[in-house]
């Protein structure tokens, strides 16, 4: 069965450190990959998706993922956090890419100044 | 990107009563909007599948009897909880399908009482 793992449950940096989220796929072939941020209040936002091609996307708000196949990964990655970068940040695998998302357990970011 | 609406944003009930959320989508068409479920600090959990004019597909466990889905309209797709009890307070959330992507609603947070 498909499944996405995110191991870290809740992550706190200082705002200006870097960033990673660790995120884990099971699944036989290469899904469609996603990372999603949640805001209290707000909508999921989609950060960056990866479908093929280049293993190192771009995402918006200066967010960046790297798919590596031999690991089943798709870690999120900032330079920089800023203090709005606090959310929750959650992985998602569309593994028959006909638009059916499994999630995973979301990593909670806290930045301290 | 496109915008999705959710209504009403909170909502607060008896039990044995039905609850209806909208899930709108303002400025695109979809023809699949898929309904999510999440508990407090977990992940989102797919429950079904809408497609405009057709039965909603359901997740395994999902009642459908309990948790009725309409997609009417390419824009609009409601999900009603009936005979809803304590255990369906949650947060549901709706996404629209389109341009390879979902967008999300803000949600909708029920409490019954």
């Amino acid at each position: 069965a498909q499944s996405v793992t995110q191991p870290d449950i809740h992550i706190t940096v200082s705002e200006g450190a870097s960033l990673e989220l660790r995120c884990n796929y099971s699944y036989g072939a290469t899904p469609y990959l996603f990372w999603y941020v949640q805001s209290p209040g707000q909508g999921l936002q989609l950060l960056l998706k990866y479908f093929s091609g280049d293993t190192l996307v771009q995402g918006i708000k200066g967010f960046e993922a790297e798919f590596k196949r031999s690991q089943s990964s798709f870690n999120l990655r900032k330079p920089s956090v800023h203090w709005s970068d606090a959310a929750e940040y959650f992985c998602a695998v569309d593994g028959n890419q006909g638009g059916k998302l499994i999630f995973g357990q979301g990593t909670e970011l806290s930045v301290k100044p | 990107g496109a915008v999705v609406s959710q209504h009403p944003s909170r909502v607060i009930c008896k039990s044995g009563t039905s609850v209806k959320i909208e899930c709108r989508s303002l400025d695109f068409q979809a023809t699949t909007m898929f309904w999510y479920r999440q508990f407090p600090k977990q992940s989102l959990m797919l429950m079904a599948t809408s497609n405009e004019g057709s039965k909603a597909t359901y997740e395994q466990g999902v009642e459908k009897d309990k948790f009725l889905i309409n997609h009417a309209s390419l824009t609009l797709s409601t999900l009603t909880v009936t005979s809803a009890h304590p255990e369906d307070s949650s947060f549901y959330i709706c996404s629209a399908s389109g341009m390879d992507e979902q967008f999300f609603g803000p949600g909708t947070r029920l409490t019954v009482l």
